[in-house]
């Protein structure tokens, strides 16, 4: 059965400095792995995904994430954090046209 | 091109009650899946269709539960006889039919009194 682990239930940031969101993930065979941010209250925005080829994606926002199978991970970065990225952050994983499995979500906080 | 639509955004409910949940996908996609997340916690599965059919309900409740995305309309998602364990929001997403990056809508936000 496919599952997605988010060890880091809250991480608090200064703004400015880099952040580094971790997912490891199971999944049976060639994954796609997906990054969404949700404000409070609000739906899902995708970051950015990754079916194939590059392992190191871009995505919006200045955000990036590496696929790296040799250790099921998918983690997300961004080399300066702005107060308006705190917000939820959830890594997906799914095959094809079925369903995402989500982790459980790393809530991110910005200091001054 | 709007996105996926959902509505209502909040909908309350007393136990007993019956809730229908309604989303229309993004023009041109086909798919449409339905998660729930409860209060801190991920979203969750629930089921996935394509139009007049399901494709995967397992993640379900079997009872009081049901789901459908006719030929023509929303697809709609619904409760019947809530409990107060059914509060959560519920986001309904879609996807085309080349490859599974799914747009999510705003959500419905249910609250069982």
């Amino acid at each position: 059965a496919q599952s997605v682990t988010q060890p880091d239930i809250h991480i608090t940031v200064s703004e400015g400095a880099s952040l580094e969101l971790r997912c490891n993930y199971s999944y049976g065979a060639t994954p796609y792995l997906f990054w969404y941010v949700q404000s409070p209250g609000q739906g899902l925005q995708l970051l950015l995904k990754y079916f194939s080829g590059d392992t190191l994606v871009q995505g919006i926002k200045g955000f990036e994430a590496e696929f790296k199978r040799s250790q099921s991970s998918f983690n997300l970065r961004k080399p300066s954090v702005h107060w308006s990225d705190a917000a939820e952050y959830f890594c997906a994983v799914g095959g094809g046209n079925e369903k995402l499995t989500f982790g459980t979500g790393t809530r991110l906080t910005i200091i001054p | 091109n709007a996105g996926v639509m959902q509505n209502p955004r909040h909908l309350v409910r007393r136990r007993g009650q019956e809730a229908r949940l309604r989303c229309s996908p993004m023009k041109g996609h086909s798919h449409v899946y339905w998660y729930r997340q409860l209060p801190e916690e991920g979203l969750k599965f629930m089921v996935y269709l394509q139009k007049e059919n399901i494709i995967d309900e397992s993640g379900m409740p079997k009872e009081r539960f049901s789901a459908e995305f006719p030929k023509e309309g929303p697809s709609i998602l619904r409760i019947q006889q809530v409990v107060r364990g059914d509060s959560a929001a519920y986001f309904c997403a879609s996807s085309t039919n080349r490859d599974n990056e799914q747009f999510f809508g705003p959500g419905t936000r249910l609250t069982v009194l």
